[in-house]
């Protein structure tokens, strides 16, 4: 039982390039998240998904695409990378019912230069 | 507007000491209350979850507090050890469509 995970943990970008993070959680969870960490602010949410097949727009969406093909992943794309979005970005899962807690991944740390 | 507030930024403490770090909250409408440990360079690991009916939670030394008429949060640590120095970040749910509120985080350091 690996929990969440996260693919790649450390990634280099030029301006402009592309990328995808890959989550991949075992727990059979339906809710997925993506979010984003920058110094002296809260963890911010991107998008999020309720279920396969289905995501949702969260707090800072521009610059970001997701896909949930398979219940089980939740990717998120860059399709034109911007030293604005250099970050520490987070996925986490949860189940739809309570307790509703929260399982992170341990984070993609993303460098767009 | 919906906002988290922790206090303090950062808290120095002595190994085996307590501590009370706090969090204030605006949210509405309000839906659960979450307390989290963020070691450096790793993930949130979830301490404690409350809803609106509950007013205190525990998990091993770690004691959250819920007052939902004044939407203030506590949470507090006993008997501090070195491996507590971490963040800890309050979130707050709110039943409108998935939104979470975070706050920025207590920096704890535990020193011996």
């Amino acid at each position: 039982n690996a929990g969440v995970t996260q693919t790649p943990k450390f990634r280099v970008l030029k301006t402009g390039q592309s990328m995808t993070l890959l989550c991949a959680q075992d727990m059979n969870h339906e809710y997925m998240y993506w979010y984003r960490q920058d110094p002296g602010m809260g963890l911010r949410l991107i998008h999020y998904s309720v279920g396969e097949g289905t995501t949702a727009k969260g707090e800072v969406p521009d610059g970001y695409n997701v896909s949930r093909l398979k219940k089980q992943n939740f990717l998120l794309g860059l399709e034109s990378a911007a030293p604005s979005q250099t970050s520490v970005y987070f996925c986490a899962s949860e189940f739809s019912s309570p307790p509703y807690e929260q399982y992170f991944g341990p984070g993609t740390r993303l460098t767009v230069t | 507007k919906n906002q988290v507030e922790q206090s303090p930024q950062s808290l120095i403490i002595l190994e085996g000491k307590n501590c009370t770090l706090q969090c204030n909250y605006t949210v509405s409408p309000f839906s659960n209350l979450r307390w989290y440990k963020q070691d450096t360079g790793r993930g949130p690991v979830s301490l404690t979850i409350m809803t609106f009916s509950e007013n205190t939670k525990s998990n091993g030394r770690y004691t959250a507090t819920l007052d939902a008429d004044t939407k203030q949060s506590s949470l507090h640590i006993t008997a501090s050890q070195l491996s507590d120095s971490a963040s800890y970040i309050c979130v707050v749910s709110s039943f409108t469509g998935n939104q979470f509120y975070f706050g920025t985080g207590t920096s704890l350091t535990v020193i011996p």
